[in-house]
């Protein structure tokens, strides 16, 4: 079936790392992705990783999978307040399946 | 390059009326594809458009139609609107829609009163 689970909110204090982890299904997805949610906004695609890889990194962001788990989680380092957002993930085949998101407050 | 353009950004309709939908995809990019977005449901998959066609489609009514024009650009249809119809819709646009990156336009937000 089709289903990505992601726990609902994370709290961080500012300059800690943040950790977001997302749960799938379907092991033929081929790519995963990741966007963020700012309030009133769509959806910015952060980034994604092919799933015959084991990690990707883009600056502060760190895509791990774990495909034998079916385990994607995003590190997102020096956490800041403008990270504050809502952050999906999302498998794909022939179409996108997202995650319920999960809210990241930043704070002081 | 300009990104994925949505029209208009926000509506209010009247339950029992009609309602179209706008999105220009990124230049080059001829994939179209509409998700829903609600509170309760989160996002859903509505359906796709590739060079015209409809190639995917998600587990909506016939109330809600698309269709895409030779430039890309694609439209979607909801007819006799209801309450539960309120919700962001977003259009993403893609080079292929088949594992390549989706790039998504700011949303249509839609009241329904």
């Amino acid at each position: 079936g089709e289903d990505v689970e992601q726990s609902l909110f994370l709290s961080v204090r500012e300059g800690d790392s943040s950790v977001i982890n997302c749960t799938y299904t379907d092991s033929s997805s081929t790519y995963l992705y990741w966007y963020k949610q700012e309030p009133g906004a769509g959806l910015q695609l952060l980034t994604y990783i092919f799933s015959n890889m084991d990690m990707k990194q883009d600056q502060r962001l760190t895509v791990l999978l774990n495909k034998k788990d079916k385990h994607l989680s995003l590190r997102i380092a020096d956490t800041q307040t403008g990270d504050s957002a809502i952050y999906f993930c999302a498998e794909r085949n022939d179409k996108l399946i997202f995650g319920t998101g999960t809210r990241l407050q930043v704070f002081p | 390059k300009a990104g994925v353009t949505q029209t208009p950004r926000y509506l209010i309709k009247t339950r029992g009326q009609q309602v179209t939908l706008s999105c220009s995809p990124i230049s080059g990019h001829r994939s179209v594809s509409w998700y829903q977005q609600t509170p309760g449901q989160g996002l859903q998959f509505l359906f796709e458009y590739f060079s015209e066609t409809q190639r995917n489609k998600g587990n909506f009514p016939g109330r809600f139609s698309g269709r895409q024009f030779s430039n890309s650009r694609s439209e979607m249809n909801v007819s006799t609107l209801e309450l539960g119809d309120s919700a962001l819709y977003l259009c993403a646009s893609s080079s292929t829609g088949m594992n390549t990156e989706a790039f998504f336009g700011q949303g249509t937000r839609l009241t329904v009163v």
